[in-house]
């Protein structure tokens, strides 16, 4: 069973930093790209950034560059998203979702919310 | 910068019935790289149709896409009550605002 697991959300100051993870099972980790995509409470769906099997490629939206960081780690099959000064707009619900190359997000985790608030 | 626009915004619709929902480029998309994605509340997306035309597993042939270019459609023959749902569309690292299914 594929399977991606979120964890590390919760609320922080804005300003602060806070680290996503997940966890992959059921596929074999190396032959996917993985992604990070974000739902504000009650929005719509926006792509945040994603890596390359091997690590080598990392891209970002325009909203988070410079100020969040993609990795993986693939003896752990897992991948983090490093999130430096949050700001209030960065509230939403974090998905990792994997996909091959461009093509279509074909499994999603079930999310975690980060909550940035004084 | 490519904008996908999905309309209308919100359709409300009985068991039973036919829809067909749109997708609008604002530039030509690369067809394989474009999918529709559908989310119940408090759920994650799940992927409906991949590179424009084709059904992702496990999902019912009263589903199917068409489209190429800029103009892009899912349509479901014969809603089911679990059908009713938020449908986005998206190409590569763009996502479309979403199409609510709700029941009327």
């Amino acid at each position: 069973e594929v399977r991606l697991v979120e964890s590390g959300g919760g609320l922080v100051q804005p300003g602060g930093s806070l680290r996503l993870s997940c966890v992959a099972s059921g596929f074999t980790f190396t032959d996917y790209w993985l992604n990070w995509v974000r739902q504000a409470p009650g929005g719509g769906l926006e792509w945040v950034a994603n890596i390359r099997p091997d690590g080598n490629e990392l891209n970002y939206g325009p909203a988070v560059r410079g100020r969040f960081t993609v990795s993986r780690d693939n003896a752990k099959n897992s991948i983090y998203l490093q999130m430096n000064s949050l700001r209030v707009e960065d509230t939403a619900s974090y998905y990792c979702a994997r996909n091959r190359g461009s093509e279509a997000l074909d499994f999603w985790g079930q999310g975690h919310l980060v909550t940035v608030s004084s | 910068e490519n904008v996908l626009t999905q309309s209308p915004g919100t359709l409300s619709l009985s068991p039973g019935e036919s829809v067909t929902l749109s997708c609008r480029a604002s530039q030509t998309v690369d067809s394989r790289s474009f999918a529709w994605y559908q989310q119940k509340p408090g759920q994650a997306p799940r992927l409906v149709i991949y590179a424009a035309v084709n059904r992702a597993p496990g999902i019912p042939d009263r589903f199917s896409g068409s489209g190429s270019g800029t103009d892009f459609t899912l349509t479901i023959n014969r809603l089911e009550p679990e059908d009713f749902a938020v449908y986005y569309c998206q190409s590569h690292i763009k996502f479309g605002r979403g199409t609510t299914v709700e029941v009327k």
